[in-house]
């Protein structure tokens, strides 16, 4: 089966540098995409990785090694707004654009 | 330009009725997705569409879930009858082609079945 952990909570405070992990069991590798999700709120599109290495969209980073079948996200300059859960994923399969989420990491930020 | 709108936001239905959840993609998106997530466990995959096509049905639990796409628009996800297990916020998102990696889902339906 395939599978993707994360830790279940990270806490940081205001200003902080926080890193999400999250390790993927998969038959086949077609990328890692990152979503953030308030309370009640819809999942929201972050990252992705489909190649080793850094990605960097403004404060948010994201990392993938495939050869350690892990990647993260790392969250720079922390802000009370970025209290929300975030999801790894992968996509399902070749003939497949289904994704495969992680169990969630709930980032609380304090000041 | 409008997101992903989903309808009903909250749904409080007895065991043993019908539900009907609605999902307007956005414009221009052919790849439609249906998740669910229940318990505050992760989201799960139910079905693909491409255009009015079901591409993918894999996730569906059950035969007492009905998805529809009608002209490769809209969708409705039908449980009938519910069950107490079906309990849970179900999204919709869409993408466009070649890009599944990035979908864009609406705000969630929360079902309520009790």
């Amino acid at each position: 089966g395939q599978s993707l952990e994360q830790p279940s909570e990270v806490t940081a405070v205001e200003g902080a540098i926080v890193q999400i992990n999250c390790t993927y069991q998969t038959s086949g590798f077609y990328g890692l995409s990152w979503y953030q999700q308030h309370d009640g709120g819809a999942p929201t599109f972050l990252s992705y990785n489909a190649l080793d290495g850094l990605e960097e969209t403004g404060r948010f980073s994201s990392f993938l090694s495939r050869s350690d079948s892990y990647g993260y996200l790392l969250l720079q300059e922390l802000q009370m707004k970025d209290s929300a859960s975030y999801f790894c994923a992968v996509r399902g399969g070749p003939d497949t654009d289904k994704l495969i989420f992680g169990t969630g990491t709930r980032l609380q930020v304090f000041p | 330009e409008a997101g992903v709108t989903q309808f009903p936001s909250h749904s409080v239905i007895e065991k043993g009725q019908t539900v009907t959840l609605r999902c307007d993609p956005i414009s221009g998106h052919d790849n439609l997705y249906w998740y669910r997530r229940v318990m505050g466990k992760e989201i799960k995959f139910l079905l693909h569409f491409v255009k009015e096509s079901k591409q993918d049905e894999s996730g569906m639990p059950n035969n007492r879930f009905l998805a529809e796409r009608t002209g490769g628009t809209y969708s409705t996800l039908k449980v009938q009858p519910a069950e107490l297990e079906d309990s849970g916020v179900y999204f919709c998102a869409s993408s466009v082609a070649g890009a599944s990696y990035e979908q864009y889902f609406g705000p969630g339906t929360r079902l309520t079945v009790t």
